[in-house]
């Protein structure tokens, strides 16, 4: 399964940033598709997920109001764009692929990672 | 929110040892628990769901345990591709949530 996102990004604050993620076709319509950042020699954060058939989202409190979590169903991809950027969000951002379990749904893929950093 | 503690935080070990790394959820998560490695610079590599099952291509000596709130990861004959970051993760509950992982390096 392959995942593959978006080049690294260079913002300023309070700028925006989208970040894509495109899979196959089948991964887009029977998965979970969820973001998760990495700041600098930091740990694993959960940002959001997208359920594409549904079009359902879910967002941490840490990122509700300004992270937007959307999909392009014809070219299979997926999109995290997160407005109001901060010194603090930069990061590496990753998009993974849910498949489901007994609850929700568990990360068996992940792409490649986006640098986004955030400098005046 | 679910809190997922690992511990330890970093350990050394040698070439050939078995090691264990433990994830204690703050409430019970049903098995709802993966497992993922990383190491410097790379995307992190899911190994284990639902608390023992192996991820399609891991090997066999990456293995799952525990129930309830404990959990552990155990890696038998540990070998130089090994030596990297650990992480827990429940996703029994939103916010799905990470425990801060383990650091395995050489002795």
């Amino acid at each position: 399964v392959q995942l593959v996102q978006s080049g690294a990004e260079m913002k300023k604050p309070g700028s925006s940033v989208k970040v894509s993620c495109t899979t196959s076709g089948d991964s887009f319509s029977n998965y979970a598709v969820s973001w998760v950042r990495q700041a600098p020699g930091q740990g694993l954060e959960w940002m959001g997920s997208i359920i594409p058939v549904f079009g359902t989202t879910v967002h941490a409190p840490n990122f509700q109001d300004r992270v937007r979590i959307t999909t392009d169903g014809s070219t299979y991809t997926a999109y995290m764009e997160m407005s109001s950027l901060r010194l603090d969000d930069t990061a590496v951002y990753y998009c993974a692929r849910g498949d489901f379990g007994a609850n929700l749904y568990y990360f068996d893929s992940w792409g490649q990672g986006s640098l986004v950093t955030v400098s005046s | 929110d679910i809190q997922m503690t690992q511990s330890p935080s970093s350990l050394s070990a040698s070439v050939g040892d078995r090691v264990t790394i433990t994830c204690r959820a703050s409430q019970g998560i049903n098995n709802c628990l993966a497992w993922f490695q990383q190491k410097p610079g790379q995307a992190p590599r899911s190994l284990i769901y639902a608390a023992s099952s192996l991820q399609s291509g891991v090997p066999s000596k990456f293995r799952g345990s525990g129930s309830g709130t404990d959990y552990t990861l155990t890696i038998t004959n540990l070998q130089p591709e090994d030596f990297a970051t650990y992480y827990c993760q429940q996703y029994d509950a939103y916010p799905l949530t990470f425990g801060g992982g383990t650091k395995v390096e050489i002795k």
